[in-house]
């Protein structure tokens, strides 16, 4: 059964500084693997889709890795700032299944101060 | 603009009455799925439909019922509400062309059942 682990489960750094957040998942048989952001009151929002034949995907200040047979992936944020404040979840589409079904973390809260 | 939009956002019900969360999305999504989210066990999908009239098990469909009679619209229906049923949930649709299975989440829905 594919389980997915997201750690830390919060973190708190200053404005300005980069960041890692972590994923890892425990079958390697995924389709992709999707970062999403989650604003209280705003729903899911989604950030980098990675294919399993990806190794990273880059927006802006983000970039996501993938390494499907080690079971991790990164998401790296340069330069944070106030607004990138929000929970961070990380989710893979299994492989093998007709469906879109999202196997999810459980998250990561950042607060980037001031 | 892509939206998932979900109704209501929130809702405060007694045991044993019937209440119905609309969902509706206008990308013109084959697949659209509900989640629904508690602190710990992250999202976990309930119910989910590859297209009209197409209609599956999730992960934790006890309780719930789902209706596809339009590709748009995808209504999640609670029979008999009870307490453990009190959480957020999330609508989400996505595209089942390869490539293009990037989800996107309606705003939430957050049930109280007393």
């Amino acid at each position: 059964k594919q389980e997915v682990t997201q750690i830390p489960a919060a973190l708190s750094v200053p404005e300005g500084e980069n960041l890692v957040l972590n994923c890892s998942f425990t079958d390697s048989a995924i389709y992709n693997l999707q970062w999403f952001r989650q604003d209280p009151g705003k729903g899911l929002t989604s950030l980098l889709l990675i294919q399993s034949s990806q190794r990273e995907q880059t927006s802006g200040r983000l970039n996501a890795s993938l390494d499907k047979s080690s079971g991790r992936s990164t998401l790296y944020i340069a330069a944070s700032q106030p607004g990138d404040s929000a929970t961070y979840l990380c989710a893979v589409r299994p492989a093998g299944g007709a469906t879109n079904k999202l196997i999810f973390g459980t998250g990561t809260l950042l607060a980037v101060q001031p | 603009e892509a939206q998932v939009t979900q109704n209501p956002r929130y809702l405060i019900t007694v045991t044993g009455k019937k209440l119905t969360v609309t969902c509706s999305q206008n990308m013109n999504h084959e697949y659209m799925s509900w989640y629904r989210q508690d602190p710990g066990l992250g999202l976990r999908q309930i119910y989910y439909s590859m297209n009209v009239e197409v209609t599956d098990k999730g992960d934790v469909p006890e309780g719930y019922k789902v209706s596809r009679k339009e590709k748009r619209n995808f209504p999640l229906i609670l029979e008999s509400p009870s307490p453990n049923q009190t959480s957020l949930y999330f609508c989400a649709s996505s595209s089942l062309w390869p490539g293009e299975n990037i989800q996107y989440f309606g705003a939430g829905t957050r049930l109280s059942v007393l």
